[in-house]
């Protein structure tokens, strides 16, 4: 089945800072990719998506584009913010036996310091 | 609009017991899916239901069983407890359930066995 690799933290920056989060996949066929936010005691929430290759997903200052020659969706922000602190996961559609699933990476816990 | 809703948030369950779970999805989405997240984890894939049939099932055992009704609410059972069962439950909803679909996921259950 389809999996997912993203870089291991604690990630932790300072407030201003350039980000990037490494997300690798490996997959057969065409999936979706997804990059989900949790912030502390909560659920996922959708931070940005890309359907097909070369696509560019974007939210909230995010960006991530998919990168079939690489099997890649790395995140990044040009300048973080105190308030992005929270847990990020790369995911991607694994379409078996006809089923909507989500493969979901480890994820990536990032605290920005003021 | 109100999004996916999750009750009950936070529960304590002794080894052995059984528990119920429940979902709605946004309005107007057709397919629910379970996930379970244990702590430091990324969500895992239990079930996806669409017009009230099983789609798809994760590798977990027969313990875990899930229904859909009428109005796509959906319930997600667990049966004979076990210590390992201890973690976050998610409930997702989509509006096809197709992949590609966007998928939506509550608050979550925080389930503790004891």
């Amino acid at each position: 089945g389809n999996s997912v690799t993203q870089m291991e933290g604690p990630v932790t920056l300072s407030e201003e800072a350039f980000l990037t989060i490494n997300c690798t996949y490996t997959a057969t066929g065409y999936p979706s990719l997804f990059w989900y936010v949790q912030y502390p005691g909560e659920g996922l929430q959708l931070l940005l998506k890309a359907t097909k290759a070369d696509d560019k997903g974007s939210n909230k200052g995010f960006e991530a584009t998919y990168r079939k020659e690489t099997t890649s969706f790395h995140l990044e922000k040009g300048s973080v913010q105190v308030s992005d602190s929270a847990v990020y996961f790369c995911a991607l559609t694994d379409p078996i036996q006809g089923a909507q699933k989500l493969v979901f990476g480890q994820g990536t816990r990032l605290t920005i310091n003021p | 609009d109100a999004g996916v809703t999750q009750s009950p948030t936070h529960l304590i369950k002794t080894r052995g017991q059984h528990v119920t779970l429940r979902c709605s999805p946004i309005s107007g989405h057709k397919s629910v899916s379970w996930y379970q997240q244990v702590l430091g984890q990324g969500p895992q894939f239990i079930f996806q239901y669409y017009e009230k049939e099983e789609r798809g099932r994760g590798n977990f055992p027969d313990r875990f069983s899930a229904r859909q009704f009428p109005n796509y609410s959906s319930e997600l059972n667990v049966n004979a407890l076990l210590l390992g069962d201890s973690a976050l439950y998610l409930c997702a909803s989509s509006l096809a359930g197709y992949s590609g679909n966007t998928i939506y996921f509550g608050e979550g259950s925080w389930l503790t066995v004891v």
